[in-house]
């Protein structure tokens, strides 16, 4: 599976729209990319994924870039709740066995 | 609630103690996973048991032992454990579809101190 590269930490303003990017240049053909949150001391929370075209959900929008090599998570109106660890990730397919494999994510705090 | 169970939430357990780890998935999912999570560190994948035979196991010591013995159920058991495996321990589970995506729904974790 492809690794990623995250930046360890950004802080960002209430009310405001987070953007965190994520690179991934090894992503491969069939490779999904998949983003997670943790809050502090509770399991990893799914937020989002996509392969190719842009996706949005309640939570969040994800934006790919057409090469694949990169990809950005907007979290439209930051929360307080929303501080966190997002962890980008990308993953194959396969008919069993498919596993995440976590890094050391983006540790976002939300300030007031 | 997000559909795994982990029980128990906290366990204290001494070196020579044997105690075991319960997860339980109400998704109807048909892969279930082991993870670590010591401090500071990022999450480490143990075991993959995927429609309830294992198929990865990473170089996880024999004193952590898992048990998968129906696609809702995956147990560890654990056995003279060191201090250093003090950690949250996650569990997680999915569907496994070919050439589908297959997001994960982890369980909030045992966080385990060995003394």
């Amino acid at each position: 599976d492809a690794k990623t590269t995250q930046p360890p930490s950004m802080d960002c303003a209430e009310g405001r729209a987070a953007n965190l990017p994520c690179n991934h240049s090894t992503i491969s053909g069939n490779e999904y990319v998949y983003w997670y949150r943790q809050i502090h001391s509770q399991g990893p929370q799914y937020i989002i994924h996509g392969l190719k075209n842009n996706e949005t959900n309640e939570m969040a929008s994800l934006i790919i870039t057409e090469d694949r090599k990169s990809s950005t998570l907007i979290l439209p109106h930051a929360t307080l709740r929303d501080t966190a660890v997002y962890y980008c990730i990308v993953g194959g397919k396969k008919a069993a066995g498919n596993k995440l494999t976590f890094g050391g994510g983006t540790r976002v705090l939300v300030k007031p | 609630e997000t559909g795994v169970t982990q029980t128990p939430r906290h366990l204290v357990m001494g070196m020579t103690n044997k105690k075991s780890l319960k997860c339980e998935q109400h998704l109807g999912h048909n892969a279930m996973y082991w993870y670590k999570q010591s401090a500071k560190k990022p999450l480490e994948l143990m075991f993959v048991y995927s429609l309830e035979e294992r198929v990865e196991n990473n170089s996880v010591p024999s004193r952590f032992s898992p048990e998968c013995p129906n696609s809702s159920h995956l147990f560890l058991h654990l056995h003279t454990l060191q201090p250093e495996d003090s950690a949250l321990y996650l569990c997680a589970s999915s569907q496994d579809r070919v050439n589908l995506p297959y997001g994960y729904t982890f369980g909030s974790g045992t966080r385990l101190t060995v003394v």
